[in-house]
Order: C-alpha cells, then sequence, then structure tokens
C-alpha cells in the first residue's frame, strides 16, 4: 500500500520563504506530484519529479530523495495568492494504469 | 486549453435515489479518474479507468460504480445513493505514463449533498 504524510496547518509571512515538507512509503515508486488547491476550487499541478534532486520552476521548488521517501515544496516571496491547501501525491504502476495516491493536504495561511 | 468538465458543480439528492455524475475531457487523454474528498482525509481514488471500456476499483469503490463508452466520457453512478456520500467529487483525466505525462488534470468538481 502507500502511505503520505505532511503536515496539517502552516501559516508563513508575506514575503517570506516557505518549506512544506511529505514523507511517503510506497512501493513501485513512479514519480512524485506537488498540487494546489484553492479553497472551492480543483487542484492545479505545480510540479513534478521522480528523480533525486531539486527542481525549479518559478517561485516554487521541489526536491525529492527516493532512498529516505521524502520530497519538499519550497515557497520563495510568498504571496497572499499562495494562501492555499498542498498536496502531494505519489505515483504507482497499478493495474492497466498509472494511480496517484493523495496525501490530506497542507493549509498554507500566509499573513501579512 | 486543455479542458476537463463535469455535468453538475451541485447536486442535491435523495437517500436511496440513483445518481449520475458525468466527466467530459477534451485531451484525448486515455486515463480518467473519479476522487472525493473528505475534510481530513484528502483526496480518494474511487474507479479509474486506463482505457474504453475498462475500468478498476480504486481505494474505496464500494457504493459506487463507472461507465466509459467513450474515450472522452467518464460517469460515476450511485446505485443507491446513502448521506455518507455528501461529498465532493472531482474528475481528473491524464495522458499514458510517460515523465511528466503523469501529470492529471482535474475538473472543478461536484458538491453532491444526499439528504
Amino acid at each position: 500500500g502507500q502511505n503520505i504524510d505532511q503536515p496539517t496547518e502552516m501559516t508563513a509571512t508575506e514575503g517570506a520563504i516557505v518549506q512544506i515538507n511529505c514523507t511517503y512509503q510506497t512501493s513501485g515508486f513512479n514519480g512524485l506530484f506537488w498540487y494546489q488547491q484553492h479553497a472551492g476550487e480543483a487542484p492545479t499541478f505545480l510540479s513534478y519529479n521522480v528523480l533525486d534532486g531539486l527542481e525549479e520552476k518559478g517561485r516554487f521548488s521541489s526536491f525529492l530523495s527516493r532512498s529516505k521517501g521524502y520530497s519538499y515544496l519550497l515557497l520563495k516571496e510568498l504571496q497572499m495568492k499562495d494562501s492555499a491547501s498542498y498536496l502531494c501525491a505519489v505515483i504507482g504502476r497499478r493495474g492497466g494504469g498509472n494511480k496517484l495516491t493523495f496525501g490530506t493536504g497542507t493549509q498554507l495561511k500566509v499573513e501579512l | 486549453d486543455v479542458k476537463v468538465t463535469q455535468s453538475s458543480r451541485y447536486l442535491v439528492k435523495r437517500t436511496g435515489e440513483k445518481v449520475f455524475l458525468e466527466c467530459v475531457q477534451d485531451m484525448d487523454h486515455e486515463n480518467m479518474f473519479w476522487y472525493r474528498q473528505d475534510p481530513g482525509l484528502g483526496l480518494r481514488l474511487i474507479y479509474f479507468s486506463y482505457d474504453v471500456k475498462m475500468k478498476e476499483k480504486g481505494d474505496i469503490p464500494e457504493g459506487y460504480s463507472v461507465s466509459r463508452e467513450k474515450k472522452e466520457r467518464f460517469s460515476l453512478i450511485l446505485e443507491s445513493a446513502s448521506t455518507n456520500q455528501t461529498s465532493m467529487y472531482l474528475c481528473a483525466s491524464s495522458s499514458i505514463p510517460g515523465g511528466a505525462g503523469n501529470e492529471q488534470f482535474f475538473g472543478p468538481g461536484t458538491r453532491l449533498t444526499v439528504l
């Protein structure tokens, strides 16, 4: 089976940097995603990691260590609009297709 | 622009009713998924399909069935709705596995209330 853990809530200040951690246990690991979800909206794709290391995309970066079953999402120069839930999801092969298992999400609140 | 649409944003049904939730994608994706999202439980996979007329159970298939007669359309069916099926239902699609192509695109969601 698959198990994903991430903090429930985090608070940070506008302009600061925040790191959201995610640990996972899975068989047949085939990549890790981070999604952003604003209240009442659908999740939207942020990043994908399948190899160890850091992937940078603008203000957002994502890191993966497969040996440790660990990832983090780094948000720089925080803006109020970054207040949202951040979902860590692990993909594995199941049956004839790919299957994504989500963590419960980290609710990030950005304050002035 | 990629698009996944769901038939309703809000739906209210009574216990015992048969409920159909429709999802359509215009990206020619092979894979389609149905999730439900509940506070504190996150997104949980109900069923998925990797090809027309193919379906596989996810983590919580009990009380649900699905239909995929055409590539672009994936339907979720609640044969006899119950109050514990009150939830937000999200449909998603993705192309065949391959690097970042694993990305899933989500529809806007259907908030179903069963009275």
